[in-house]
């Protein structure tokens, strides 16, 4: 398995700001996936990050409100912008190993993010 | 209806019982099945994956039917660190994407 790191763990965010979203992989991953687990709800994807090309985001996720960057095959952020309570969420990373692993996704440790 | 239900719970059990959970999903064409536990207040991680022949982890079996779209999860001898959020996952209409179900918890009791 990957070993995948989360900065910010957690953050209190004032309504109206940002906040971006760091993801470390220990090993370039071909394909980064971002999730959002809000209170009490499952795992809902929000975009796939693509090296070197604009991420594919999920029905109802959209680039100005999840602005994301994939600069090398190792690290991702994903932005939050003009926060509302409404997106206070765990955010995941998360990687595939391919078919060597069937498919599996890694998650890191999450982000959870409260806006006040 | 949602791509993956699962029925959320809670299962409160004693410590050695045996304690099944099942998931059914709509796309008769996903040909990836997964398990995972969530924690309380901790990431997804993955319990097992589930075969078309069915497969076992120590304790951990997992069944799948795909005439019926269908996957199970049986525990036995229950331990109280089982205690969790079994989540039923899928994937959909691609390989990479995956479809969580919204969780089955368990409880179990000294």
């Amino acid at each position: 398995s990957a070993v995948i790191s989360q900065k910010p763990s957690r953050d209190i965010c004032q309504r109206g700001t940002s906040l971006t979203i760091q993801c470390q992989v220990d090993s370039q991953v071909t394909m980064m996936f971002w999730y959002r687990q809000q209170p009490g709800q499952s795992l809902t994807l929000i975009a796939t990050a693509n090296q070197g090309s604009e991420a594919t985001y999920e029905s109802g996720f959209v680039i100005d409100k999840f602005p994301i960057s994939r600069p090398n095959l190792t690290f991702s952020t994903l932005t939050v912008s003009n926060l509302s309570p409404e997106d206070s969420s765990i955010y995941l990373c998360s990687v595939n190993y391919g078919p060597v692993s069937g498919n599996t996704i890694y998650f890191g440790e999450g982000s959870w993010l409260t806006v006040v | 209806r949602k791509e993956v239900e699962q029925d959320p719970g809670p299962f409160n059990v004693p410590e050695g019982a045996t304690v099944a959970f099942n998931c059914t999903y709509s796309n008769s064409a996903s040909q990836s099945f997964f398990w995972y536990r969530q924690d309380c207040r901790k990431e997804p991680k993955l319990l097992m994956s589930v075969y078309s022949s069915g497969n076992e982890d120590g304790r951990f079996t997992a069944q799948l039917n795909r005439a019926s779209q269908y996957i199970s999860l049986l525990i036995r001898d229950s331990k109280l660190s089982d205690s969790a959020t079994y989540l039923c996952v899928v994937n959909g209409e691609s390989s990479y994407k995956l479809i969580f179900g919204s969780g089955t918890r368990l409880l179990v009791r000294p």
